[in-house]
């Protein structure tokens, strides 16, 4: 059983448009993360939600809305893509932990590609 | 942002042979350092995660070790193996997120 799953695992589209990534984690975990591989292939955090509440957004463009309809799914929904949007996004979860002891899981990424 | 390095960035070794690179992070506020294990076109998965300064974590021939007070941790691999070739990323947690560094590519040739 996939542990993170998210869909698609590719996705091209043309700029402008507006396009979802769903993310759904069957761990029981209570945090889920959305994280973007950049150019220079470093994983950055975008969101973290715990318990459906928005825990983090890191200086994300307005345009990325995540949205947690249960604890178990964290969707990313991107409006009016471009160019730049263009990466491999990662979704990931973790049981909740003040000392950070629980290690993150990961889906199989997303690869967005913006034309 | 906090600072978490890593290095090298990439190394080639010959099967059989042994290596080790590290991880420096902010030696105050420590909580917790993972390391992750992430083979190409995979997502990446978690080796350790180091708590204890002093700490020494082995997971059949890869082991990792922790130094807190100064702020770096070292993943050794032992008589690497083709199927170890990957990216190893390290991660400090802080203020509820995971800061990841660049990550050291590891690859193992016949």
């Amino acid at each position: 059983d996939t542990a993170v799953s998210q869909t698609p695992k590719y996705l091209v589209t043309q700029m402008g448009n507006d396009k979802s990534i769903k993310c759904e984690q069957n761990l029981g975990h209570d945090t889920m993360y959305w994280y973007k591989q950049d150019s220079k292939k470093f994983l950055k955090i975008m969101f973290s939600y715990n318990n459906k509440e928005l825990i983090i957004n890191e200086t994300v463009p307005n345009r990325f809305s995540p949205k947690s309809p249960d604890k178990a799914h964290l969707n990313l929904h991107i409006n009016s893509l471009e160019l730049g949007d263009s990466a491999v996004y990662f979704c990931a979860s973790s049981q909740e932990d003040s000392s950070y002891n629980s290690p993150l899981h990961f889906g199989n990424g997303t690869r967005l590609t913006v034309t | 942002i906090l600072n978490v390095e890593q290095s090298p960035q990439s190394l080639h070794v010959q099967e059989g042979d042994s290596t080790n690179f590290t991880c420096s992070f902010p030696s105050s506020n420590f909580y917790a350092l993972h390391w992750y294990r992430w083979e190409t076109a995979k997502s990446p998965e978690a080796l350790f995660v180091m708590t204890l300064n002093g700490d020494e974590k082995k997971k059949g021939r890869i082991s990792a070790t922790l130094n807190t007070k100064e702020g770096y941790s070292y993943l050794y691999i032992k008589g690497s193996q083709p199927e170890d070739s990957a990216t190893y990323l390290c991660a400090f947690p802080s203020w509820g997120k995971f800061q990841f560094g660049a990550g050291t590519q590891v690859v193992v040739t016949p």
